[in-house]
């Protein structure tokens, strides 16, 4: 069965610092989105990127955050300058549309990002 | 903005119990999702309701446009059934996947 792979599973920064979490989503899916996780929290939704643009994004989606599809596989999200309030789990998801406003949507095992 | 609440936030059953999670949203929306969240923190889509209902295995996913409310039943419930349940609703107009998350139903079936 077809998955959504996120790279690392788990990474440990220091505040301040750059971080980029990898995801390879689905060969034939054309949307990507990601989403975070704060521990004991609710899913939030990040952002969402078609076509090689955002089409959407939240309000945490702040100039801190970015994305990227580097290569026609990898969807990247970037973290410019972390902080402590950025860990979280974040998941990376693809959807494959089956028309009528009707998709499927896969999540990827997330990776867990901790900032000391 | 829409509120989604799910009840109850923590259910304990025995194998085999018929289970219902319920999920409430306060604004009309474009389609709900249930998902399922392992232990291990894995996100998996159960189902995707814009009306009626849906049945998959022992699962049944129901939603009522008018009250703006939807359940989702868990048959002859099972312990590998145990895991946390998220309902997340699309508001109209917004992209696919710009979805608003419940809180989570924690589900624990003992054997």
């Amino acid at each position: 069965e077809p998955e959504v792979t996120q790279t690392p599973s788990h990474q440990v920064t220091q505040m301040g610092q750059e971080v980029i979490l990898r995801c390879v989503p689905i060969s034939n899916h054309l949307y990507f989105y990601w989403y975070r996780q704060i521990l004991g929290q609710k899913v939030e939704f990040l952002v969402s990127f078609y076509n090689n643009e955002i089409s959407e994004k939240s309000e945490i989606f702040d100039d801190q955050f970015s994305v990227e599809r580097p290569d026609g596989s990898n969807f990247t999200l970037k973290i410019r300058s972390t902080k402590l309030e950025d860990s979280a789990m974040y998941f990376c998801a693809s959807i494959l549309l089956l028309g009528q406003g009707l998709y499927e949507q896969y999540f990827g095992p997330g990776t867990r990002l901790t900032v000391t | 903005k829409n509120e989604v609440e799910q009840s109850p936030q923590n259910l304990t059953a025995q194998e085999g119990e018929f289970i219902t999670i319920n999920c409430s949203y306060s604004v009309g929306i474009s389609a709900l999702h249930w998902l399922q969240q392992h232990p291990g923190g894995g996100i998996v889509s159960l189902f995707m309701l814009s009306s009626g209902k849906k049945k998959h295995g022992r699962l049944i996913a129901t939603i009522n446009i008018q009250e703006k409310h939807s359940s989702l039943h868990i048959t002859a419930s099972h312990p590998r059934d145990s895991a946390v349940y998220i309902c997340a609703v699309g508001n109209y107009g917004g992209s696919q996947g710009n979805l608003i998350f419940g809180k989570g139903t924690k589900l624990s079936v003992k054997p």
